[in-house]
């Protein structure tokens, strides 16, 4: 089975603009997540997709947004982008998303200047 | 708010030393913990995971945690440490309402 899959894997931005990353899960898996990687922060947890609906959220604010489509593919969109958004966008996908490994993809390099 | 503490940045660790990465966690209810294991230049891997039952269990490489619920701890270990274990390891606890926390990661440096 093919992993789980992002693109870009690396992405330069400038402050104001806006950013769209991809992820394509195992296939037969339903649930997608998104997280934060920063060397101070760790990974934090931004949100959850299953089916197509938002089931679960973070804590960051609402220029982070997400979306999954019907073949459980997910994007992740950040808007006025700020420096501080530079990190690791990690996605991960599993079976239901309950109480299952996740399996992670290589992540999205995100440098905003 | 709910919490996962990952006390120490780095262990170091001669190959062949049974080496312990530590994990404790401030999540209400009965959560479900993980460990996750980061090589460089590639995504997290999924060592093992605590649900129910056995405090002990047994995960990947010959991986193996210890779940103490009076402690709220979650620690890893293994018997005899290699150098290819050399990696960043994160533990993370799913709560009630299935939300994902993740701990800082400690850096595992294994020396030969």
């Amino acid at each position: 089975k093919a992993g789980v899959t992002q693109t870009p894997r690396y992405l330069i931005k400038t402050r104001g603009q806006q950013v769209t990353l991809s992820c394509s899960p195992i296939s037969g898996h339903r649930s997608v997540s998104w997280y934060q990687q920063t060397p101070g922060q760790g990974l934090q947890f931004l949100f959850e997709y299953f089916s197509e609906t938002q089931r679960n959220k973070g804590n960051f604010p609402g220029r982070f947004s997400g979306r999954q489509f019907s073949n459980s593919r997910s994007e992740m969109n950040v808007s006025t982008l700020e420096l501080g958004d530079s990190a690791l966008y990690l996605c991960a996908s599993s079976l239901t998303g309950y109480y299952n490994e996740q399996f992670f993809g290589p992540g999205t390099r995100l440098t905003v200047l | 708010a709910q919490s996962v503490a990952q006390p120490e940045d780095q262990v170091n660790v001669a190959e062949g030393n049974p080496l312990t990465v530590k994990c404790t966690y401030s999540v209400s209810g009965n959560p479900y913990l993980f460990w996750y294991v980061q090589y460089p230049n590639r995504g997290l891997q999924f060592l093992l995971k605590y649900i129910t039952g056995d405090n002990l269990v047994k995960g990947s490489y010959g991986f193996e945690a210890e779940f103490n619920k009076s402690q709220t701890s979650f620690h890893l270990k293994k018997p005899s440490a290699l150098v290819s274990d050399s990696a960043l390891y994160f533990c993370a606890v799913e709560d009630n309402f299935n939300k994902f926390y993740f701990g800082s990661g400690t850096k595992l440096n294994v020396k030969p």
